[in-house]
């Protein structure tokens, strides 16, 4: 069963102070992965797709990397505004033709002035 | 503006009242979906649509129904609600079924009492 971990649920940060935050899965073939934001009260926002694992992708002070069992979303460097709900999905090849996408719990980040 | 537009927000009924939550996008995606989103479940999907006149049962479709009459819109229906039904509704479109990013509505947040 296609399956999705990430750790922590909740993170404290201080503004500046740099930090990852893990998703770990289990799919048959991975075909994609997926990381959104979510403000309280708002949809998911789209931040990156994975597709094989050595990928990394960036935007601003978010790096986002794959590896075969999980991904990570580093963060340098958060401001105030990076404070939100990083949810992390995937979509595997079982599951590509209905578009299902399979979500974690989230982690919950709140970075203080 | 691309968007995903869910009506309405916010709706508190008594069970066994039909209601429909409307969705609608303005991207001429081919792809739509349903999620409700739990504390501690995440967002699981309860309906997709690959097509107009095409729809299929997700994770969790009991108690729900849909329709994909026109491209632009994927309305959710919910013919004698429940208590267990409580939950905070997303709507989502994608340009194809795979290995696409998802753009998500504001949410609905619906009350059974």
């Amino acid at each position: 069963e296609d399956q999705v971990t990430q750790s922590p649920e909740a993170l404290r940060l201080q503004e500046g102070e740099s930090s990852s935050l893990n998703c770990s899965y289990t799919v048959s073939g991975l075909r994609g992965l997926f990381w959104y934001r979510q403000d309280p009260g708002k949809g998911p926002e789209f931040l990156f797709t994975l597709y094989s694992a050595g990928e990394e992708k960036e935007k601003e002070r978010l790096k986002a990397t794959l590896t075969k069992k999980e991904s990570f979303l580093h963060i340098t460097a958060p401001k105030p505004e990076d404070s939100a709900t990083y949810l992390c999905a995937v979509q595997g090849w079982g599951s590509s033709n209905t578009g299902k996408l399979i979500f974690g719990q989230g982690t919950t980040l709140q970075v203080k002035p | 503006e691309a968007q995903v537009t869910q009506n309405p927000r916010y709706l508190i009924t008594v069970t066994g009242k039909k209601l429909t939550v409307t969705c609608s996008q303005n991207m001429n995606h081919e792809y739509m979906s349903w999620y409700r989103q739990d504390p501690g479940l995440g967002l699981r999907q309860i309906y997709y649509s690959m097509n107009v006149e095409v729809t299929d049962k997700g994770d969790v479709p009991e108690g729900y129904k849909v329709s994909r009459k026109e491209k632009r819109n994927f309305p959710l229906i919910l013919e004698s609600p429940s208590p267990n039904q409580t939950s905070l509704y997303f709507c989502a479109s994608s340009p194809r079924v795979a290995n696409t990013e998802a753009f998500f509505g504001q949410g609905t947040r619906l009350t059974v009492v």
